[in-house]
């Protein structure tokens, strides 16, 4: 079945770092990919998302490339703020539109 | 837009007695719900899918028989965790797939529902 690899955390950084969290997946066909955040006590939030290889999904500063070739779905910020410390998880979308995640990266953000 | 509500979002309970959890989509139609548990720094793990005007489809483990899935609208889901046990003490969250329109290969997540049994 699919599976995501996710980067373990907890990450830890200063206000306006630049941020890296790595996922990788295996899935049959061309799945999208996801990125979701959880803050403390919530449920998830879709941060962002690719549907096809070489698109560049994006919202509020985070990027991640879909790279087929590498399997890859790294999130990526330049400048990450306090607000931004809460739980990342990757997923990858399969069969059924059933979600695959990984297991989370903490993130905190300190000022 | 794409907001999906839960309710409870937390709920006590005694040993041996059942709790209903809601999960309605606001904004839009949901042809497919899933169902999901979270343990305290965990991922999320599939319980089950609900399809409206069908069966749930429940994922190998799950007892179907406490967790009772049912999916009467294209905008309510319901999870009845049935005889609950402090076993059974989780974050549950769900999520909606629109049918139409925006996103229908996204889920969107509730705020989940935190169910504590004594």
């Amino acid at each position: 079945g699919d599976s995501v690899t996710q980067m373990e955390g907890p990450v830890t950084l200063s206000e306006e770092a630049f941020l890296t969290i790595n996922c990788t997946y295996t899935a049959t066909g061309y799945p999208s990919l996801f990125w979701y955040v959880q803050y403390p006590g919530e449920g998830l939030q879709l941060l962002l998302k690719a549907t096809k290889a070489d698109d560049k999904g994006s919202n509020k500063g985070f990027e991640a490339t879909y790279r087929k070739e590498t399997t890859s779905f790294h999130l990526e910020k330049g400048s990450v703020q306090v607000s931004d410390s809460a739980v990342y998880f990757c997923s990858v979308g399969g069969s059924n539109y059933k979600l695959t995640f990984g297991k989370g990266t903490l993130l905190t953000v300190n000022p | 837009g794409a907001v999906v509500s839960q309710h409870p979002s937390w709920v006590i309970c005694k040993s041996g007695t059942s709790v209903k959890i809601e999960c309605r989509s606001l904004d839009f139609q949901a042809t497919t719900m899933f169902w999901y548990r979270q343990f305290p720094k965990q991922s999320l793990m599939l319980m089950a899918t609900s399809n409206e005007g069908s069966k749930a489809t429940y994922e190998q483990g799950v007892e179907k028989d406490k967790f009772l899935i049912n999916h009467a609208s294209l905008t309510l889901s319901t999870l009845t965790v049935t005889s609950a046990h402090p076993e059974d003490s989780s974050f549950y969250i769900c999520s909606a797939r629109p049918g139409s329109g925006r996103g229908t290969d996204t889920q969107y997540f509730g705020p989940g529902t935190r169910l504590t049994v004594l």
